[in-house]
This record gives structure tokens, C-alpha cells and sequence, in this order.
């Protein structure tokens, strides 16, 4: 294990379908963040868990969200009834203890493309 | 709530030095993190100020002081493959919280 992997790196769906990203973070690492990132923009905080435990859920993210990590080591992330305004590329990133070096280890990205 | 202001771009020239401002709003404060991402890349870690001064990495430098809200990433003698965007991100309550970021344009 090398790095943070997400799946799919890609997905195209049409309006209205649910979709569904996970992420396999670093396998000593027990904080998760899920980040979205539109052209030209940074990262966007969506939300993050400590082990099994979600801390905070972004305030902007809709109820259509939804993120889970069950047993504490990956994550997913669901959107339910996507529409258009969701197209955009979802990063996951994992980090060892408390984040006190800020020091977050990115993945490739999910790029979803809504129609 | 928190804020990030930085740059939207900055121009410079190959083997110059420059500097990328970012100035700060926010509570629970614990640190300045910078991070450079390439044109379809992820972003990746260069560099934490937790404490007040200058941290130096190779040809990268960043600088916090707590009591402006402000911080700077300075990167020297710049090569051709420093061009990416760069986005300053606040530790907030251990929560990461990122810029819009700079975008860096590199003149041969």
C-alpha cells in the first residue's frame, strides 16, 4: 500500500441517479477527508472522520450527501439524486493522528460528470 | 467561519524568486499548511507553519506570523515544472480548510 486510492477514477451518469466513491486511505492513517474540487477553485471541505466517528459535515453539503466509513479503514461517499451542479471532482485524503503537521495525503481524484 | 485570500495568479520568471501571499480569518487556529497541485493532479503537501517564522524546504520556504493572519510561501530559483497552482490551507480544529489557491505562470 502506497497511497490513497479512489474508485472510480472516473463516472459519467445522468441526472437524478445516485452515485457512489470510495475511498482506501493510507492503512495506518485514521483521519478521512472527503473534498470536492471544481476547474480553478481548491478544495472544498466536504467532511471528515476519525477512525469509524464522522466529526463535521460541511454546512453547504446537501442532504443528498452522504459519507460512511464503517469499520474505520475506507470510506464511501454517495450522493444521492445528483444533478448537474455536482459535476466536479471529489477528493479523498487521509492523514495519522490529529492532523497537527496539516499534512494531508491526497488521492487521484473521482471525476464525476453529471448529464 | 474562515476565510483564505491569495492571489488569483502570479507571473515570474525562470531561475527568480516569488512569493504567494495569504492572509487568514479564522478560529480554532492551529496552522498554515501550503500545497501545489498540477493541472490534473492532486494536490501535495510542501510545507506547515504551526509556529511564528520562516520553515525552509529545499527550494521552498514558507512564513507564518499568528498576530497578522498572514502567511508566504517563497520558492527560489523557480524551474519550469514550479508551474501549478499553490493553495494555502488552515488548520482549523484539525479540520483542513484550503484557499482558492494562485495560480503560477513561469516565464522561459
Amino acid at each position: 500500500d502506497t497511497g490513497v486510492s479512489q474508485d472510480p477514477r472516473h463516472k459519467i451518469t445522468k441526472r437524478g441517479q445516485n452515485v457512489t466513491f470510495r475511498c482506501d486511505p493510507i492503512s495506518e492513517h485514521n483521519r478521512l477527508y472527503w473534498y470536492r474540487q471544481t476547474l480553478g477553485q481548491g478544495p472544498e471541505f466536504l467532511t471528515y472522520f476519525q477512525n469509524e466517528a464522522q466529526l463535521e459535515k460541511s454546512r453547504l453539503l446537501s442532504d443528498r450527501f452522504s459519507a460512511e466509513r464503517p469499520k474505520g479503514s475506507f470510506s464511501t461517499l454517495e450522493i444521492q439524486r445528483t444533478e448537474q451542479g455536482d459535476s466536479a471532482m471529489y477528493l479523498c485524503a487521509s492523514s495519522f493522528g490529529g492532523g497537527y503537521t496539516g499534512e494531508l495525503f491526497f488521492g487521484e481524484g473521482s471525476r464525476l460528470t453529471v448529464l | 467561519g474562515q476565510s483564505l485570500e491569495q492571489p488569483s495568479e502570479v507571473t515570474a520568471v525562470e531561475g527568480a524568486i516569488v512569493q504567494i501571499n495569504c492572509t487568514y480569518q479564522t478560529s480554532g487556529f492551529y496552522g498554515l499548511s501550503w500545497y501545489q497541485q498540477h493541472d490534473g493532479g492532486a494536490p501535495t503537501f510542501l510545507s506547515y507553519n504551526g509556529l511564528d517564522g520562516l520553515e525552509e524546504t529545499g527550494r521552498f520556504s514558507s512564513f507564518l506570523s499568528r498576530s497578522d493572519s498572514y502567511g508566504y510561501l517563497l520558492l527560489q530559483e523557480l524551474q519550469m515544472k514550479d508551474s501549478a497552482s499553490y493553495f494555502c490551507a488552515v488548520n482549523q480544529d484539525d479540520k483542513i480548510i484550503f484557499g482558492k489557491g494562485t495560480r503560477l505562470h513561469i516565464l522561459p
